[in-house]
């Protein structure tokens, strides 16, 4: 298993430039995560999806759009980067479920270095 | 304010030593609690949830202290592979699945 993949690694944007960040998981998993990690900051919650077919906002979703493709894939996507939104991007994915939301675990993709010039 | 609070660090710490931190934590409707671990550049991991009554998982023992609004992770026998960031996690009641990290404590653990 693969666990969560994301693509790409690293991007290089000019400002207003688009692009979608990929994310996959292989895990069945119910939930799926888009978040930010700035330095100083922590992580921040950009969008999220409960289930398939489902997207919320988080706390930081200004400038961003997402996709739940299937149950596998989330996606997000900037329409006119700004370099307000250089920052490391993480997908993570869980379980979901309902009656053991409180402890369930989340798991991380390796992450993309992205650089908004 | 942050929601969640740690000291940054770095606590330098000597191989076979303890070490122990805490994060704390703004809204009182906190209710489940975690460690994460980030090691550098990379994702992070679960490391270990934290119960009301304290628990341990090998040289890790955490704490939570609901009335100061904290939680404590110690590390004890320190080895050099514990080098790495800890993340604090809090979720709050009925945010389901929203965690809220702190910034992390950085540890680094010398020969």
């Amino acid at each position: 298993n693969a666990g969560v993949t994301q693509t790409p690694k690293f991007q290089v944007l000019k400002t207003g430039q688009s692009m979608t960040l990929q994310c996959a998981q292989d895990m069945n998993h119910n939930s799926m995560y888009w978040y930010r990690q700035d330095p100083g900051m922590g992580l921040r919650l950009i969008y999220y999806s409960a289930s398939e077919g489902t997207t919320d906002k988080g706390e930081v979703p200004n400038g961003y759009n997402v996709s739940r493709l299937n149950k596998r894939e989330f996606s997000l996507r900037l329409e006119s980067a700004a370099p307000s939104q250089t920052s490391v991007y993480f997908c993570a994915s869980s379980v979901g479920s309902r009656r053991l939301a409180g402890a369930s675990e989340q798991f991380f993709g390796p992450g993309t270095r992205l650089t908004v010039l | 304010r942050k929601e969640v609070e740690q000291d940054p660090g770095p606590f330098n710490v000597p191989e076979g030593a303890t070490v122990a931190f805490n994060c704390t934590y703004s809204n009182s409707a906190s209710q489940s609690f975690f460690w994460y671990r980030q090691d550098c550049r990379k994702e992070p991991k679960l490391l270990m949830s934290v119960y009301s009554s304290g628990n341990e998982d090998g040289r890790f023992t955490a704490q939570l202290n609901r009335a100061s609004q904290y939680i404590s992770l110690l590390i004890r026998d320190s080895k050099l592979s514990d080098s790495a960031t800890y993340l604090c996690v809090v979720i709050l009641t009925d945010s389901w699945g929203k965690l809220q990290f702190g910034a992390g404590t950085q540890v680094v653990v010398t020969p």
